[in-house]
């Protein structure tokens, strides 16, 4: 059992390239989010779909589209990096019991 | 809105000594309340969960927790440190997003180190 996977691992953009991250979770959760993680400032959401079908925006939403390609897959995607968007991104998605399973997370570099 | 205060930036025990993380959370209706851990390079581990009921609360790896409303905290106790569980600890509360599903709120985290 996989439980939640981000693709890539690392990942060093220049400035104004785009890339999307990949997220993929097994256990047929239906809510997924997308964190980002800073020093000294903890997680904070990005986009989030409480279902197949619908995105939402987080708290930090400016820079980033989403896509929920199906129930599995959520995708987030930089259109033009900037060195702001220098951040470690995790994708987690949610049981029905309201805990949220995270991924091992994506380490982005913006020259 | 909701907050969460983690007031260690940095703590370090003995191994074989006791732990108490602090966490304490700003939040007007009854918390649901989250302790992750996240070892260096890797994505966070739930530890235990406060939705309702008994306030003290066991987790993994020998953590527990107990949810104080009176004091706005849920603080997290080991009673033996492993070296281990070395790593960084996030408190989190949860509270639910107009367009379903719950958004965290996460502390600062607090490094914990064991010495040997």
């Amino acid at each position: 059992n996989a439980g939640v996977t981000q693709t890539p691992k690392f990942q060093v953009l220049k400035t104004g390239q785009s890339m999307t991250l990949q997220c993929a979770q097994d256990m047929n959760h239906n809510s997924m989010y997308w964190y980002r993680q800073d020093p000294g400032m903890g997680l904070r959401l990005i986009y989030y779909s409480a279902s197949e079908g619908t995105t939402d925006k987080g708290e930090v939403p400016n820079g980033y589209n989403v896509s929920r390609l199906n129930k599995r897959e959520f995708s987030l995607r930089l259109e033009s990096a900037a060195p702001s968007q220098t951040s470690v991104y995790f994708c987690a998605s949610e049981s029905w019991g309201g805990e949220q399973y995270f991924g091992p997370g994506t380490r982005l570099t913006v020259t | 809105a909701q907050s969460v205060t983690q007031p260690d930036i940095h703590i370090t025990v003995s191994e074989g000594a006791s732990l108490e993380l602090r966490c304490n959370y700003s939040y007007g209706a009854t918390p649901y309340l989250f302790w992750y851990v996240q070892s260096p390079g890797q994505g966070l581990q739930l530890l235990l969960k406060y939705f309702s009921g008994d306030t003290l609360v066991q987790g993994i790896k020998g953590f527990e927790a107990e949810f104080k409303r009176s004091q706005s905290s849920f603080n997290l106790r080991k009673p033996s440190v492993h070296w281990s569980d070395a790593a960084e600890y996030f408190c989190a509360v949860a509270s639910i997003l107009t367009g379903g599903g719950n958004k965290l709120t996460f502390g600062t985290g607090t490094q914990l180190k064991v010495e040997l």
